[in-house]
């Protein structure tokens, strides 16, 4: 079926180091992405998102890239902080209006001092 | 948290009792949904809304109930609990000129 899943299940990174976070989707005709952080015990927070018509999109300290090509979507974050700590997950939407998001499991961001 | 409250944010029920968890927004936005969260699932919709009285099914609507009677209020229903409703519920909102959702602070049930 169609899915969204994400590459390593947790990643561990030095603080001050940048840290990639990956994606696969299986649906070509999805046309919209969100990158969603979650804290322990907290809802998702939206973190960043971008549209099929685009491949970059930045925010602060935050990179999201999309390669439709093999339907691969990454999130780098720059000079990673404790903060960063926390659960990320991608997001695939495949219908337009109501926006039934699929979600990919999660990567556990651990920041190591 | 977006202006979304969700209540009750902790509950402890026993398997057969119906139980009723509310979202609650204050900014007026069309679109509500609510989802559940489980270990190596991620996060699964299970209804959602479109407007007050319009709701639709998601991936996992099976033993559950929605209804919306007034745009600030969602409210997701479990006729009869089962072990396997154990889960965290979020809820989340998205404006009609938007395409982003934002998510509330979520419920944790636990069903024995």
């Amino acid at each position: 079926g169609e899915s969204v899943g994400l590459h390593l299940p947790t990643l561990s990174v030095q603080e001050g180091d940048n840290s990639i976070i990956n994606c696969a989707y299986s649906n070509s005709a999805s046309d919209y992405f969100i990158w969603y952080k979650q804290e322990s015990g907290k809802g998702p927070q939206f973190i960043i998102d971008i549209r099929s018509n685009m491949d970059k999109r930045q925010g602060q300290r935050v990179t999201v890239l999309l390669n439709k090509t093999v339907k691969h979507l990454s999130l780098q974050i720059a000079a990673t902080q404790p903060g960063d700590s926390a659960v990320y997950f991608c997001a695939e939407n495949l219908i337009q209006g109501a926006q039934k998001l699929v979600f990919g499991q999660g990567t556990r961001l651990t920041i190591n001092p | 948290d977006a202006g979304i409250t969700q209540s009750p944010r902790h509950k402890v029920t026993e398997t057969g009792t119906p139980v009723t968890l509310r979202c609650h927004q204050t900014e007026n936005h069309r679109y509500m949904y609510w989802y559940r969260q489980d270990p190596g699932h991620g996060l699964r919709l299970i209804h959602y809304s479109y407007g007050v009285k319009d709701t639709d099914k998601g991936e996992v609507s099976d033993g559950y109930s929605v209804s919306r009677s007034k745009t600030e209020d969602f409210l997701l229903t479990l006729e009869s609990a089962t072990s396997s409703q154990t889960s965290v519920y979020f809820c989340a909102i998205k404006s009609g000129g938007q395409e982003t959702q934002y998510f509330g602070p979520g419920t944790r049930l636990l069903v024995l």
